[in-house]
């Protein structure tokens, strides 16, 4: 059982848009500005796509967004792609542990 | 860009121990505030914390492993490593060392895969 909690799996439509929540408690995403979103196709490492519950690095398209309310955090993919298909999850930072959620499969119909 | 590699042998008998390296390379591990991980995915599964080693060389571990974890550093070598001892079956799983401390630069090895087995 995974520290956070995320949906097993969305799916969307091409164009559509989709939202992956992460919940965790008040002592973690609710206590840090701490969470970040990764993106991991299947054979390959994880790739970086918000921090600090909102932030693109460079090179991530801004179709991707992040948010959080209270004990959830939100990762939300606008005009959804193909290649948008792919399992994410949820890191949450504490000052004594790293938190991961179990992971979402997306599915782009 | 800091780069990472794991390395260590890719079949452990069960009962050994697991013994993992991650040689970092682009910046220094004694350098800046960084918290240096293993985690790990065992195939068709999620990512799983293992713990972290601090730039100063206090650690945190994952509870539900932790009597099983040590996670040490080698600055000389700019390296830092993973053992874990009484290894089942359950233990086989692609391993991954990462740089994180939750922002832009985090980073993420490419991962080996370790295999449990006699």
């Amino acid at each position: 059982q995974s520290a956070l909690t995320q949906p097993a799996s969305v799916s969307g439509s091409p164009g559509q848009s989709i939202t992956i929540s992460c919940t965790g408690t008040s002592s973690d995403i609710g206590g840090y500005n701490y969470v970040s979103w990764y993106q991991q196709h299947p054979g390959k490492a994880p790739k970086l796509m918000i921090y600090e519950v909102s932030n693109r690095p460079s090179g991530v398209p801004d179709r991707f967004s992040g948010s959080k309310s209270a004990n959830t955090a939100s990762l939300t993919i606008s005009g959804l792609q193909a290649e948008d298909e792919a399992d994410y999850y949820c890191i949450s930072y504490t000052t004594s542990s790293t938190l991961f959620g179990g992971g979402t499969k997306l599915t782009v119909l | 860009q800091v780069q990472l590699q794991e390395s260590g042998p890719g079949l452990v008998k069960p009962s050994q121990t697991l013994s993992l390296t991650c040689t970092v390379s682009g910046g220094s591990i004694s350098s800046g505030t960084y918290y240096w991980n293993w985690i790990r995915q065992p195939a068709g599964k999620g990512l799983e914390w293992i713990g972290r080693i601090y730039t100063s060389g206090s650690t945190n571990y994952n509870p539900s492993l932790k009597s099983r974890v040590t996670i040490s550093l080698d600055t000389s070598k700019n390296q830092f490593s993973l053992r874990l001892n009484s290894v089942t079956a359950a233990d086989t799983a692609v391993y991954y060392c990462a740089r994180l401390v939750g922002g832009p630069d985090d980073s993420w090895g490419q991962g080996t895969l370790v295999t449990v087995s006699s």
